[in-house]
């Protein structure tokens, strides 16, 4: 069975760090690019980046560009953001998922990052 | 940048009735790149359609998608209570509309 644990979320000051990971199991990790996606309360889903299989090529949305690194530890089974230069309007629900080309088939249950003072 | 707008933003429909929602793209894309999700609640998101018409394991029959060029579509032929939820559609794995929801009467 696959499965996506996100950890790492928590209330963290404007302009602070935090990085999340997420551990996978069920499928071979190294196999599939990987992505982040994130949801504010009450909004809509945002992608946010993606990782290709070995971790030579990452794609970010514009927003997080120069704050936040997507990286992988293949041999742990382990998908990673580090977020820097953390803003309000990052505070989200924050969701690892898996690339099956062009969508998404599986998401862990998400960790809530909050970015307050 | 491809921006997908989704319409209506809200659907109101009663069991058994047909929803259609729609999902444009601002410039032409290729249907590979469009994928449907449902989400209710409290959950994550789970994928519907893939490569804009193609149905995920585990999907109804009822669920069902179209289109090209621009316009896009997921039709759910006959609703079911449980059907109730927001959808969003996506585009290359990247850019989601904002989201559609659908309400069960």
């Amino acid at each position: 069975e696959v499965q996506l644990v996100e950890s790492g979320g928590g209330l963290v000051q404007p302009g602070g760090s935090l990085r999340l990971s997420c551990a996978a199991s069920g499928f071979t990790l190294r196999s599939h690019w990987m992505t982040w996606v994130r949801q504010a309360p009450g909004k809509g889903l945002e992608w946010v980046a993606n990782i290709k299989q070995d971790g030579s090529e990452a794609v970010y949305v514009d927003s997080v560009k120069g704050r936040f690194t997507i990286s992988r530890d293949n041999a742990k089974n382990s998908l990673f953001l580090q977020m820097n230069g953390l803003r309000a309007d990052d505070t989200a629900v924050y969701y690892c998922a898996r690339d099956v080309g062009y969508a998404v088939d599986y998401w862990g249950q998400g960790t809530l990052v909050t970015v307050s003072s | 940048e491809v921006v997908l707008t989704q319409s209506p933003g809200t659907l109101s429909l009663s069991p058994g009735e047909r929803a259609t929602l729609s999902c444009r793209a601002s410039q032409r894309v290729g249907s590979n790149y469009v994928a449907w999700y449902q989400q209710k609640p409290g959950q994550a998101p789970r994928l519907l359609m893939h490569g804009a018409s193609t149905r995920a394991t585990g999907i109804p029959d009822r669920f069902s998608g179209s289109g090209s060029g621009t316009d896009f579509t997921l039709t759910i032929s006959r609703l079911e209570p449980e059907d109730s939820a927001v959808y969003y559609c996506q585009y290359y794995g990247q850019t989601f509309g904002q989201g559609t929801k659908v309400e069960i009467k």
